[in-house]
């Protein structure tokens, strides 16, 4: 089963606006997630993650909300620019389970058209 | 800082042969994992070393995948008598204890067996 989701397989965007992707999760023993992004050819490149002690997390463009309620993730990109055209990945992990295991999601295609 | 390394880049073997992918992790790094990815998935578990022990397998992980980290230093994944299921790209990931849950990729080793 698909512990991790990622349901839009694709987003396009504008230069400049944000971009706004999503990720839902079903284990309740996750509790810290990353987003990862990746290019053709390329390994996996982290971007920024989030423990479940908080709901927010900025690195520069980038921030990642998280709702515990409702099993649910989101990165925010402002601005997006064309070299963030990538697969993103979103990836979720028990810190408490004994595992090292990180589960991702399918992916989801961003592109940014100038 | 020197990245994840990995060798080979590609491979292309014939169905029924032995391939042998090797993996150099971020010096320092003493955690090291196996991941595999194929088209239109996401990364999926393999395995995982802390140090030269084998500390946790996915069922992914058949009889004919060894991995081994003999020193803790580089480590490689076999795969015995390649089946076409076995294509995939085959991603090596490290990070250091106590640095959280985040690992580093490399940038893969594609394995296409024909």
């Amino acid at each position: 089963d698909q512990q991790v989701k990622q349901n839009s397989p694709s987003l396009s965007v504008q230069e400049g606006r944000i971009s706004i992707l999503n990720c839902d999760y079903t284990n309740s023993m996750f509790d810290y997630f990353l987003w990862y992004k990746k290019y053709p050819a390329e390994g996996p490149t982290f971007l920024i993650s989030i423990s479940s002690i908080k709901d927010k997390n900025e690195d520069g463009r980038f921030t990642v909300f998280l709702n515990k309620s409702a099993k649910h993730l989101s990165l925010h990109i402002v601005p997006s620019q064309p070299g963030d055209s990538a697969v993103y990945f979103c990836a979720a992990s028990s810190t408490q389970g004994g595992s090292e295991k990180l589960v991702f999601g399918k992916g989801m295609k961003l592109t940014v058209n100038p | 800082d020197t990245g994840v390394s990995q060798d080979p880049r590609h491979k292309i073997t014939k169905r029924g042969q032995n391939v042998t992918f090797r993996c150099d992790p971020i010096s320092e790094h003493n955690r090291l994992y196996w991941y595999r990815q194929t088209l239109g998935q996401g990364p999926e578990f393999l395995t995982y070393f802390q140090n030269e022990a084998q500390l946790e397998k996915s069922r992914l992980l058949s009889d004919r995948f060894s991995a081994e980290r003999p020193k803790g230093s580089f480590s490689t994944l076999e795969i015995q008598r390649t089946e076409q299921g076995d294509s995939a790209m085959y991603l090596c990931a490290s990070r250091r204890d106590r640095a959280g849950n985040t690992i580093y990729f490399g940038e893969g080793s594609w394995l296409t067996v024909v």
